[in-house]
């Protein structure tokens, strides 16, 4: 079964600071890693993904997240936190293809990110 | 934005009726899935619809249920609610080549807000 864990349930950070949104996965074969990011009263939007090539991928709004299958993470990073940017952020996993019904996404718990102004 | 849309938005039902929640795909997307978030907690995968099958299928038990009509729009059909039934549900939309394991990322609607009382 696979699994996704979001050790921190709050990550707080001064604007203009880099952030980090810690996620760590377990899955049987070579992960498909996604990150979505949910606003209040509204549904998720994608932000990156990482399949197969460069473990370092970028995404929206200058949100990056780097791949790291020795420790099996995918940690989501950005080098200059905006005030928008604060959000309920999404770890999930997937999968490689074995056949119908292998599409599923599993999601970890959320990290609400807080910048401050 | 993407171009997943749900309705209802908001939704209230009493303890033992039956609702439909329906979702329109995103222009060619053939694969639609469910998801149900309780307040808290990540997206729990519910089931999926390729070709207007179900092909995978969460921990839920058979009193959720649903349909893909052929231009892949989708429904979403709980019998007997019950107060856990309570969540935002929502609908993502992918493109799957089957056989290949070739896909786009799932793409999200806003969600339906059920509440049961």
């Amino acid at each position: 079964a696979q699994s996704v864990a979001q050790p921190e349930d709050q990550v707080n950070v001064a604007e203009g600071n880099p952030l980090t949104v810690k996620c760590t996965y377990s899955v049987s074969g070579n992960p498909y890693l996604f990150w979505y990011v949910q606003y209040p009263n509204r549904g998720l939007q994608f932000l990156l993904k990482y399949i197969t090539g460069d473990n370092l991928v970028k995404g929206s709004y200058g949100f990056e997240a780097e791949f790291n299958k020795s420790q099996t993470s995918f940690h989501l990073k950005k080098p200059s936190a905006l005030v928008s940017d604060s959000a309920l952020y999404f770890c999930a996993v997937r999968a490689p293809y074995s056949g119908a019904g292998s599409y599923q996404l599993t999601f970890g718990k959320g990290t609400k990110l807080s910048v401050i102004p | 934005e993407t171009g997943v849309t749900q309705s209802p938005t908001h939704l209230i039902k009493t303890r033992g009726q039956q609702v439909t929640l329906r979702c329109s795909s995103q222009s060619g997307h053939n694969t639609v899935s469910w998801y149900q978030q309780a307040l808290g907690q990540g997206p729990q995968f519910i089931f999926q619809y390729y070709r207007e099958e179900e092909n995978g299928r969460g921990n839920f038990p058979p009193r959720f249920s649903g349909l893909q009509f052929p231009n892949y729009s989708s429904e979403l059909n709980v019998n007997a609610l019950e107060l856990d039934d309570s969540a935002l549900y929502l609908c993502a939309s992918s493109l799957e080549v089957s056989g290949q394991g070739l896909y786009t990322e799932a793409f999200f609607g806003q969600g339906t807000r059920l509440t049961v009382v």
